[in-house]
């Protein structure tokens, strides 16, 4: 079956300390990978997204970084946090444009 | 950028009774999609309605689109208690490459 993995569920993480937040799909080959980020209360902002390993679109300029070093493992890196980059990351994936995402369970990033 | 827009913010009802949300967009699309959240969860798919579909149900779930007005609704009939989550409409926007650009979300709280 297919199954999507995200890590860690919750962080706590000073300013201007690294981020590496690892998500992995199991059950699929070369998914279309995602990574979202939501504010408080609000709707989902897509940061990245990969068709395939090592290609990367970047969404919105920001403090953050994505790299895919296999079919299935996308990665959402910063070298330096900052304040505003609090908030809850979800990954996901999918085949196509046919069919929905499967989300991952989320991380929730404080940073202090 | 912002696609959808969810309507209301947020709804409350007694079980038993029907839920209504709405969601506009503003540019052709090949599907739309809802999605619900749990507070603090992953988003989880509920249904996906094609560009060249007006109706669609799956279970106590029934979801028109009217390409038109560029709006689509999500109806969820004889509403529990269990239904209570934030829910949200995606729109895979045409020649995006299946990126999903998600609404802000309804706030669904339906009261035993």
């Amino acid at each position: 079956s297919q199954t999507i993995h995200q890590w860690p569920a919750t962080l706590v993480q000073p300013v201007g300390s690294p981020l590496s937040l690892e998500c992995t799909v199991e059950g699929t080959s070369n998914p279309n990978l995602y990574w979202y980020r939501q504010a408080a209360g609000r709707g989902l902002q897509l940061l990245f997204y990969s068709v395939g390993i090592g290609q990367i679109s970047s969404e919105v300029p920001q403090n953050l970084s994505a790299s895919r070093p296999q079919d299935r493992q996308f990665i959402l890196s910063s070298k330096k946090l900052l304040l505003s980059d609090s908030g809850f990351y979800l990954c996901a994936w999918s085949v196509g444009g046919r069919h929905g995402y499967t989300f991952g369970s989320g991380t929730r990033l404080t940073v202090v | 950028s912002q696609q959808g827009e969810e309507d209301p913010q947020a709804l409350s009802i007694q079980e038993g009774e029907n839920a209504t949300m709405n969601c506009s967009y503003k540019t052709s699309i090949n599907n739309l999609q809802w999605y619900r959240q749990n507070s603090g969860r992953g988003l989880v798919h509920l249904i996906l309605i094609r560009s060249n579909e007006r109706e669609k149900h799956s279970g106590r779930l029934r979801v028109t689109l009217d390409t038109s007005k560029k709006s689509s609704s999500l109806l969820i009939t004889a509403s529990r208690a269990a239904d209570t989550a934030s829910y949200f409409c995606a729109t895979d926007v045409d020649n995006q490459g299946g990126k999903l650009i998600f609404g802000q979300g309804t706030e669904l709280s339906v009261k035993p």
